[in-house]
């Protein structure tokens, strides 16, 4: 069975950092692509980063460039979201999910909540 | 970047009815389309990608078509289960960018 576990949210104080990893268990972690998607209360889905089967190549929606590193270790199943300069407006609860061409994003983790506030 | 539109927003809907819902692109996207739903407080589910084909499990009433710019959600017999809010999502390149949402809600 797929798995997909976030964690690393919380709260955190505007222009701080937070580091979210994602956790996948029951499939082949090496052999697919992978993206984060974020959700502020009330609102709907947005793209955050894409990362390839090998970590490159990588990309980012414009709200996150050169704030947010997305990172992947292979070895260890793991995918992350490296957050730097945060701000109110990246409130949102965070989800990790697979990528394929041939399937779209089919599996997603349950989230987690990252409220930046003072 | 490509930007995605949905239309409407939100729509009012009775069990048993036809529901479309209208996805639009800024430009072509070839059939490198998916749609989700999504309930409160849960993450979004698949139930088409590729424009058309479905995710296994999802019931047949859900159909998807289109191609280039425009694609539509077609539920056929809105079931009690299916009051939920519906996104598309564009996966051609390296952006994957959602439509804003729409709302499908009991009328």
């Amino acid at each position: 069975e797929v798995q997909l576990v976030e964690s690393g949210g919380g709260l955190v104080q505007p222009g701080g950092s937070l580091r979210l990893s994602c956790a996948a268990s029951g499939f082949s972690f090496n052999s697919y692509e992978m993206i984060w998607v974020r959700q502020a209360p009330g609102k709907g889905l947005e793209w955050v980063s894409y990362i390839s089967t090998s970590g490159s190549p990588i990309n980012y929606a414009d709200s996150v460039k050169g704030r947010f590193t997305i990172s992947r270790d292979n070895a260890k199943n793991s995918l992350y979201l490296q957050m730097n300069s945060l701000r109110a407006e990246d409130t949102a609860v965070y989800y990790c999910a697979t990528f394929s061409p041939y399937r779209a994003s089919g599996d997603w983790g349950q989230g987690t909540l990252v409220t930046v506030s003072s | 970047d490509i930007q995605m539109t949905q239309s409407p927003s939100t729509l009012s809907a009775s069990v048993g009815d036809r529901v479309t819902i209208t996805c639009r692109a800024s430009q072509s996207i070839n059939t490198w389309l998916a749609w989700y739903q999504q309930k409160p407080g849960k993450a979004p589910k698949l139930l088409i990608y590729k424009t058309s084909t479905l995710e296994s499990g999802v019931p047949s009433r859900f159909r998807g078509s289109g191609s280039g710019t425009e694609f539509t959600l077609t539920i056929s017999s809105l079931q009690p289960d299916d009051f939920a809010t519906y996104y598309c999502q564009k996966y051609n390149g390296y952006s994957k960018t959602f439509g804003q949402g729409t709302k499908v809600e009991i009328k």
